[in-house]
């Protein structure tokens, strides 16, 4: 079946730092790969999305290519901030057509002043 | 972009009681909609996908009597929680799938059961 292994948290960083939470995946199909950001007491927030091979998502800052030959996601940023404190999850859909999404265990980054 | 509106966004109630959640897309129509369990600095459990005017199909191991979902228009899912007992006490978070936006998430319902 679809899996989606990401790094256990948690991430603690200086502002500023360098950040780079792993995510790797096995699926049936070809899938399309996304990153959502989850806030204390909220729901998820798409951050970022990828449908196919060497594409590469971006924003706020945050970016991840898809990389089939390794079936990685992995997700960076060049300097975080504070605001940035919260749980990422990795997921995938096969097909992005309405089909389930498949997440991964998440990971807390806990950014320091 | 698309906004999925949930609510309640907190409920307590007693053993026993149902609680019913609801899940709207409030600017698209949603053919797919889907709920999940999240326990505390756990990832997201999918319970349910429920298409528009189809019965839910549910997750092994997910009790389609106690967990009700009804998926009534294009726009509205509702989760009723029935006879709810304290370990049904957890985060409950809706999606739905829209062509245009894809997989857009509710802010999630906390669930206290007392």
């Amino acid at each position: 079946g679809d899996s989606v292994t990401q790094m256990e948290g948690p991430v603690t960083l200086s502002e500023e730092a360098f950040l780079t939470i792993n995510c790797t995946y096995t699926a049936t199909g070809y899938p399309s790969l996304f990153w959502y950001v989850q806030y204390p007491g909220e729901g998820l927030q798409l951050l970022l999305k990828a449908t196919k091979a060497d594409d590469k998502g971006s924003n706020k800052g945050f970016e991840a290519t898809y990389r089939k030959e390794t079936t990685s996601f992995h997700l960076e940023k060049g300097s975080v901030q504070v605001s940035d404190s919260a749980v990422y999850f990795c997921a995938l859909s096969v097909n992005n057509a309405g089909n389930m999404l498949t997440f991964g265990g998440g990971t807390r980054l806990m950014v320091k002043p | 972009g698309a906004v999925v509106s949930q609510h309640p966004s907190w409920v307590i109630c007693k053993s026993g009681t149902s609680v019913k959640i609801e899940c709207r897309s409030l600017d698209f129509q949603a053919t797919t909609m889907f709920w999940y369990r999240q326990f505390p600095k756990q990832s997201l459990m999918l319970m349910a996908t429920s298409n528009e005017g189809s019965k839910a199909t549910y997750e092994q191991g997910v009790e389609k009597d106690k967990f009700l979902i009804n998926h009534a228009s294009l726009t509205l899912s509702t989760l009723t929680v029935t006879s709810a007992h304290p370990e049904d006490s957890s985060f409950y978070i809706c999606s739905a799938f829209g062509q245009k936006d894809g997989y857009t998430f509710g802010s999630g319902t906390r669930l206290t059961v007392v």
